[in-house]
């Protein structure tokens, strides 16, 4: 069974721009979760999709975004990059999601914002 | 609200000893379930253990143990006999009614196992 896929691995963007990752769950989870890892930080939610429908989000600015497919594949885009969106980001997928549940974790996008 | 305290940035230990990482968490939710999960270099993070809050019993599995303890509100990973391959960074992670479909991630322990 495949993994849970991101892409692409690694990117490169200029402040100002948009960027758009991409993540293709485990077949047949439909609970997408997408989350940022930093030094500073550490790892912090963005949001969770289950269904085509965003059913939580963490505390960042409207500027990042996602959505979700019929076939559960999740994008998540950020807008109007700024230097301090240089992460890891992270997509996980579930069978259901929701509390308590398990993630499977892909590998990660990793964005450099000069 | 939810919170968990991973007070160990970093661990070194040489190839053979037993380490103990800590997990500290709060949470005012009855129902809660606790996760460790490993991120080694590559960059995945891999889920390892879940136990959720009226489930006591300590776990084993193969090197790995978790101690769970609601008295003091942590939940502490042992590695006996470590491995240069058990280097990585642990997170442990709390996910609970009152957070939704949030799951809480500790700051992270890296540990280094040296040869």
């Amino acid at each position: 069974k495949a993994g849970v896929t991101q892409t692409p691995r690694y990117l490169i963007k200029t402040r100002g721009q948009q960027v758009t990752l991409s993540c293709s769950p485990i077949s047949g989870h439909r609970s997408v979760s997408w989350y940022q890892q930093t030094p500073g930080q550490g790892l912090q939610f963005l949001f969770e999709y289950f269904s085509e429908t965003q059913r939580n989000k963490g505390n960042f600015p409207g500027r990042f975004s996602g959505r979700q497919f019929s076939n559960s594949r999740s994008e998540m885009n950020v807008s109007t990059l700024e230097l301090g969106d240089s992460a890891l980001y992270l997509c996980a997928s579930s069978p259901l999601g929701g509390v308590g549940t398990e993630a499977f974790f892909g590998q990660g996008t990793r964005l450099t914002v000069v | 609200a939810q919170k968990v305290t991973q007070a160990q940035t970093e661990i070194s230990v040489v190839e053979k000893e037993d380490v103990t990482l800590d997990c500290v968490y709060e949470t005012r939710d009855t129902t809660y379930y606790l996760f460790w999960y490993k991120q080694p270099p590559s960059g995945e993070l891999v889920f390892l253990i879940r136990r959720n809050s009226f489930d006591e019993q300590n776990e084993i599995s193969g090197r790995y143990s978790w101690n769970f303890q609601k008295s003091t509100s942590s939940f502490n990973f042992t590695i006996t006999a470590s491995q240069v391959v058990d280097s990585a960074v642990y997170f442990c992670a709390l996910s609970g009614v009152t957070g939704g479909f949030k799951t809480i991630f500790g700051a992270g322990t890296r540990l280094f196992v040296k040869a």
